[in-house]
């Protein structure tokens, strides 16, 4: 268990409202992701963050953006929801400040934009 | 750009079967090599974790192998137990990690 916690768990929203997603960890690792999973694509990154204020996309990264003022908390933002962003989202972190690199996941959050 | 395969899509066996669990990739250039599973609605456990320097790690019944330069990776699992249905996915670590489509196991009584 790293310590992931993803609030909130599960969200229904219509389109056209915003929408945060919050991570938060316990162990200070310095590398935190957020994947969205989605039948027949599989899980796919959104955004990362390497350490307080810097963050980098990933492949998916249109229509949301992301925030980390402190170590322990990645925030997820979909400024204007869409119907197409109806999935479950995760968080995980990474160890490797640790040199291992392994991930470890939240229990995810589903969201449906309707 | 990393793709990554999972073969088969799908897989039932009866109980008490070993198996063997396929993950291809595209770019050799990886750090490591990570196998999860993720039960229905429910989010990834990590298995195990291949560093790109390694060719096996085995955790209890799991043993996942790596072979870098033909872009492959298996993962055994030995005398199947029903409590092992799941989803198994691949992902591969470079600058991030790229996730394979998985593979659904049944494991039946």
């Amino acid at each position: 268990d790293a310590g992931i916690t993803q609030s909130p768990r599960h969200k229904v929203t219509e389109t056209g409202t915003p929408v945060t997603l919050r991570c938060h960890q316990t162990e200070n690792h310095r590398y935190m992701y957020w994947y969205r999973q989605d039948p027949g694509h599989g899980l796919r990154l959104i955004h990362y963050s390497y350490g307080v204020k810097d963050t980098d996309k990933g492949e998916v990264s249109d229509g949301y953006s992301v925030s980390r003022s402190k170590t322990e908390d990645f925030l997820l933002t979909l400024e204007s929801a869409t119907s197409s962003q109806t999935s479950v989202y995760f968080c995980a972190i990474s160890l490797r400040d640790a040199g291992g690199n392994e991930q470890f996941f939240g229990p995810g959050t589903r969201l449906t934009v309707l | 750009k990393q793709e990554v395969t999972q073969i088969p899509a799908a897989l039932s066996v009866p109980e008490g079967e070993n198996l063997v669990l396929n993950c291809s990739f595209t770019d050799s250039a990886i750090y490591n090599l990570q196998w999860f599973r993720q039960d229905p609605g429910k989010g990834l456990t990590s298995l195990l974790l291949i560093q790109s320097s390694q060719r096996e790690q085995t955790s209890g019944r799991l043993n996942a192998s790596l072979d870098k330069s033909s872009g492959r990776s298996t993962l055994y699992i030995a005398a199947s137990q029903p409590g092992d249905s799941a989803t198994y996915l691949c992902a591969v670590g470079g600058q991030n990690f790229v996730f394979g489509p998985g593979t659904r196991l049944s494991v039946l009584p």
